[in-house]
């Protein structure tokens, strides 16, 4: 078992560039989210899904896209970088019964300039 | 929506001592309460969660208790130790199809030798 795999660990964009960051775990989990992490502020929710084919608007959800078209792999899209999407990404999985909380990615820092 | 408040911000503790960390929600239909330790540039991690139908649960040092009625629990590490030391998240959520996490903004625990 992998988990919850991201790639790629490291990126830097440049203001207006667009690229996905990308999810997969192996566990067969139906909730899948993406949160960021920005100093002093929490995990704060971008976009989740409760299933393939499902997804839904988080907290912060301006400048994304996510599509979930299989159980496996959840990518997240920036469409246009800022450098307000400065941050350190996290995708996270799981069970979506309660029976057992999230289990993380590794994370992607991103730097956008 | 569900909000989380997390106290306090920063706790710094001398090896051997407790800490105690203490989370509020407002969602009175929130039924399950993970707590997630994160260390220095890793994932966050569960380390303990809780059930709403459960007051109190332990595992060796650490501890979660939960309030119902006031609507709030906490965090509980006695005999800490260095590798103690990380950002700790509280989370609540609610079952019935609906398992999206909300997180508090997290606690820096600083165990000093």
């Amino acid at each position: 078992n992998a988990g919850v795999t991201q790639t790629p660990k490291f990126q830097v964009l440049k203001t207006g560039q667009s690229m996905t960051l990308q999810c997969a775990q192996d566990m067969n989990h139906e909730y899948m989210s993406w949160y960021r992490q920005d100093p002093g502020m929490g995990l704060r929710l971008i976009h989740y899904s409760v299933g393939a084919g499902i997804t839904d608007q988080g907290e912060v959800p301006n400048g994304y896209n996510v599509s979930r078209s299989t159980t496996e792999d959840f990518p997240l899209r920036l469409l246009s970088a800022a450098p307000s999407q400065t941050s350190v990404y996290f995708c996270a999985s799981s069970t979506g019964t309660g029976a057992s909380g999230y289990t993380f990615g590794s994370g992607t820092r991103l730097t956008v300039v | 929506g569900e909000n989380v408040e997390q106290h306090p911000s920063t706790l710094s503790v001398q090896e051997g001592d407790s800490a105690v960390i203490k989370c509020t929600y407002s969602d009175s239909a929130s039924n399950y309460f993970p707590w997630y330790k994160q260390e220095l540039g890793k994932r966050p991690q569960l380390i303990i969660d809780i059930r709403s139908n459960v007051g109190e649960k332990k595992d060796q040092r650490i501890a979660v208790t939960l309030n119902k009625t006031a609507k709030h629990f906490s965090l509980h590490i006695t005999e800490t130790q260095p590798e103690d030391s990380a950002v700790y998240f509280c989370a609540a959520s609610k079952g019935g199809g609906s398992y999206i996490p909300t997180f508090g903004r997290g606690t820096s625990l600083i165990v000093h030798p």
